[in-house]
C-alpha cells in the first residue's frame, strides 16, 4: 500500500532558485494537507486543500504557493527559496474534507530540503 | 495562534521501563492523536481520540482524551528498542485546524 508519495526525498538548492514538492496518495482521500517540521517546533501547517479545486493558507504560508492538480495530487512550489525554508516538509491527507471532520491524518515520508 | 505544550522534551530510559508523556492546551479540543516518527519517515498514527474521558488501547501503548478537554497523555509500558522515536501529539479545537505539539523525543538504553 503506498498510502502518500512524496517527491523528492532530498533537494538541494540555492538560493532564489525554484522548485515544486509533489505529493500524490492513492487512499481516495478528499482533503490534503503540507507541514513543514523545524527542530523543536513540531509539525507546522502550509497550506491545506479541503477539496479537489480548493486551498487555503495555513499558518506559515508566505513563501509558498501550492496546487490542487486533481483529487490525487497536492504539489508545493516555492518561488524563489530562501535560507529560511530548509526545513522537511511532509505532506498528508485525511479522508473527509474540512479540518473539522474528526478523521486522522495519514503523512507520507517526508522531503529533505536544504537550501545554501 | 493556537498553542500545545507537550512534555517532556525528551526521555532517556532502560528497556523495560514504562514511559508517559502528555500534552495540555489551553482551549478546549475535540480530538486528540497521538503520532510516531521514525528518524526519515513521516509521522505515523497510533492512538485517535474522539471523547473526553475515552481511554483507548494499542498493543502496549494506552491514551486518554483528558475529562477536561483540555489535556491527553500517552502511556508505553514495558519499553523495547523499537520504541524509540519522535512521539508528536495533535489536537483539534472545535472546527479549527490540527495543532501539533512539539514532540517527544525517547530514547531507550538496552
Amino acid at each position: 500500500n503506498a498510502g502518500v508519495t512524496q517527491t523528492p526525498k532530498f533537494q538541494v538548492l540555492k538560493t532564489g532558485q525554484s522548485m515544486t514538492l509533489q505529493c500524490a496518495q492513492d487512499m481516495n482521500h478528499n482533503s490534503m494537507y503540507w507541514y513543514r517540521q523545524d527542530p523543536g517546533m513540531g509539525l507546522r501547517l502550509i497550506y491545506y486543500s479541503a477539496s479537489e479545486g480548493t486551498t487555503d493558507k495555513g499558518e506559515v504560508p508566505n513563501g509558498y504557493n501550492v496546487s490542487r492538480l486533481n483529487k490525487r495530487e497536492f504539489s508545493l512550489r516555492l518561488e524563489s527559496a530562501a535560507p529560511s525554508q530548509t526545513s522537511v516538509y511532509f505532506c498528508a491527507s485525511k479522508r473527509f474534507a474540512g479540518q473539522a471532520s474528526n478523521q486522522p491524518q495519514h503523512f507520507g515520508d517526508g522531503t529533505r530540503l536544504s537550501i545554501l | 495562534g493556537q498553542q500545545l505544550n507537550q512534555s517532556p522534551q525528551s526521555m532517556f530510559i532502560q528497556e523495560g521501563e514504562d514511559v508517559s508523556m502528555n500534552c495540555t492546551s489551553s482551549s478546549i479540543f475535540n480530538t486528540w492523536l497521538w503520532y510516531k516518527q521514525d528518524p526519515g519517515e513521516g509521522p505515523v498514527l497510533l492512538i485517535a481520540l474522539y471523547k473526553a474521558g475515552e481511554l483507548t488501547s494499542n498493543g502496549r501503548l494506552t491514551a486518554q482524551f483528558g475529562i477536561t478537554r483540555k489535556d491527553s497523555f500517552l502511556n508505553i509500558s514495558a519499553s523495547i528498542p523499537s520504541d524509540v522515536g519522535i512521539y508528536f501529539c495533535a489536537g483539534q479545537p472545535v472546527a479549527q485546524k490540527l495543532v501539533f505539539g512539539q514532540g517527544t523525543r525517547l530514547t531507550i538504553n538496552p
